[in-house]
């Protein structure tokens, strides 16, 4: 049984460019979290989404940044116009669909804004 | 909304001595706690949680407590190994399909 993949691992953009962030949940979880972990810090949740809807949303920048999570594929974050300040690693972690409290991550991506 | 205070910050332990990291939490509602630990460049990886309906819980080396009244639980490694060496997070969620709200973190050093 596979874990939560996310992909691409390192992603290095210029200021200004557009970074889209891929995560598959584990097989049978249909509940995806977005965390974004800057430098030395914590994790800080972003959104929360199930297939086709965005369930919380109250850690999200107004700007900039979209999330979905279609009925097929992976969810994806998306950063439009990355800033500098944008260079963190953003976890993805998915729980089952029926009420399960864990939440298991995913490997991170690495996102680099030059 | 919730807030999750960490400490210490580090700590660093001899092998084989115990470390105990504190966290206390805001939102009363809370009911999930979770702990995560996190290796230089990996994911946070799930080592040990507590619901609101008990007060301990244990898994070999690792037991974490809760206290619903003063609202704070710890996390405690027995017999610390070089291998414990991480960073440890504390987290605290409502209930099932709820996001987590993280502590800042202890960076454990466990010297052989």
């Amino acid at each position: 049984n596979a874990g939560v993949m996310q992909n691409p691992r390192h992603l290095v953009r210029r200021r200004g460019q557009e970074a889209r962030l891929r995560c598959s949940p584990m097989k049978g979880h249909s509940h995806v979290y977005w965390y974004r972990q800057l430098p030395e810090e914590g994790l800080k949740f972003m959104v929360y989404l199930q297939k086709e809807n965005i369930i919380d949303e109250s850690g999200m920048p107004k700007e900039r940044f979209s999330a979905e999570f279609p009925k097929e594929g992976p969810s994806i974050l998306r950063i439009q116009q990355v800033v500098r300040g944008d260079s963190a690693a953003y976890f993805c972690a998915s729980s089952p669909e029926t009420g399960a409290d864990e939440q298991y991550f995913g490997p991170g991506t690495r996102l680099t804004v030059t | 909304g919730e807030n999750v205070e960490q400490h210490p910050s580090t700590l660093s332990v001899q092998e084989g001595d115990s470390a105990v990291i504190k966290c206390t939490y805001s939102d009363s509602a809370s009911n999930y706690f979770p702990w995560y630990k996190q290796e230089l460049g990996k994911r946070p990886q799930l080592i040990i949680d507590i619901r609101s309906n008990v007060g301990e819980k244990k898994d070999q080396r690792i037991a974490v407590t809760l206290n619903k009244t003063a609202k704070h639980f710890s996390l405690h490694i027995t017999e610390t190994q070089p291998e414990d060496s991480a960073v440890y997070f504390c987290a605290a969620s409502k209930a099932a399909g709820n996001k987590l709200t993280f502590g800042g973190g202890t960076r454990v050093l466990v010297k052989p």
